[in-house]
């Protein structure tokens, strides 16, 4: 089946390290997402990661990626009030048969002073 | 440039009304989408467009009506709608349909339905 799973909030001190996670269920999916919807906007690609892949950085973006255990994890390090938003995981099944997001819930990350 | 611009960013309409949304990508993309998001939710597919034909249609009920003129628009036109359509519109774009490529999405359309 296809599900994606994440917690629904996380607070967070500004400057510390952000670590947001998920666990999906479809081992066909080739690409694993992020995206990031601030208050009132549509969906931003933050960052994505091929799935023969262990890590990925981007800036204060790493993205680690457990294949065994389907488990995704977005950490933003020195986080700001900037990043203060909503986080969602997507994975990509390749046995969709099209290009299909199943995204899910969503992290909404409070960053406090 | 990866950018997906949606028009208008508000709509307030009545029931008994038509009016359209539009969408423009003009990153060489062949495949364009129209999601729904309500409030606290994530986003939900309604229809693919895969090289200017309608692929996919997540069972939209008919009073959302697609369409796309050429390779850059994507239009959703809208009539008869009921107060609980009011939601976040979201169009996005990809390459192609096919699975594993990255789908990039517009800014949104707040559509509110009185």
């Amino acid at each position: 089946g296809e599900d994606v799973e994440q917690s629904l909030f996380l607070s967070v001190r500004e400057g510390d390290s952000s670590v947001i996670n998920c666990t999906y269920t479809d081992s066909s999916s080739t690409y694993l997402y992020w995206y990031k919807q601030e208050p009132g906007a549509g969906l931003q690609l933050l960052t994505y990661i091929f799935s023969n892949m262990d890590m990925k950085q981007d800036q204060r973006l790493t993205v680690l990626l457990n294949k065994k255990d389907k488990h995704l994890s977005l950490r933003i390090a020195d986080t700001q009030t900037g990043d203060s938003a909503i986080y969602f995981c997507a994975e990509s099944p390749f046995s969709g048969g099209y290009n299909k997001l199943i995204f899910g819930a969503g992290t909404r990350l409070a960053v406090h002073p | 440039d990866t950018e997906v611009t949606q028009t208008p960013k508000h709509l307030v309409m009545g029931m008994t009304n038509k009016k359209s949304l539009k969408c423009e990508q003009h990153m060489g993309h062949r495949a364009m989408y129209w999601y729904k998001q309500k409030a606290k939710k994530p986003p939900e597919l309604m229809f693919v467009y895969s090289y200017e034909k309608l692929s996919i249609n997540e069972s939209v009920p008919s009073r959302f009506s697609p369409e796309c003129p050429n390779s850059s628009l994507l239009n959703l036109h809208l009539h008869a709608l009921q107060p609980e359509d009011s939601a976040l519109y979201l169009c996005a774009s990809s390459q192609t349909s096919d699975s594993g490529n990255t789908i990039y999405f517009g800014e949104g359309s707040w559509l509110t339905v009185v």
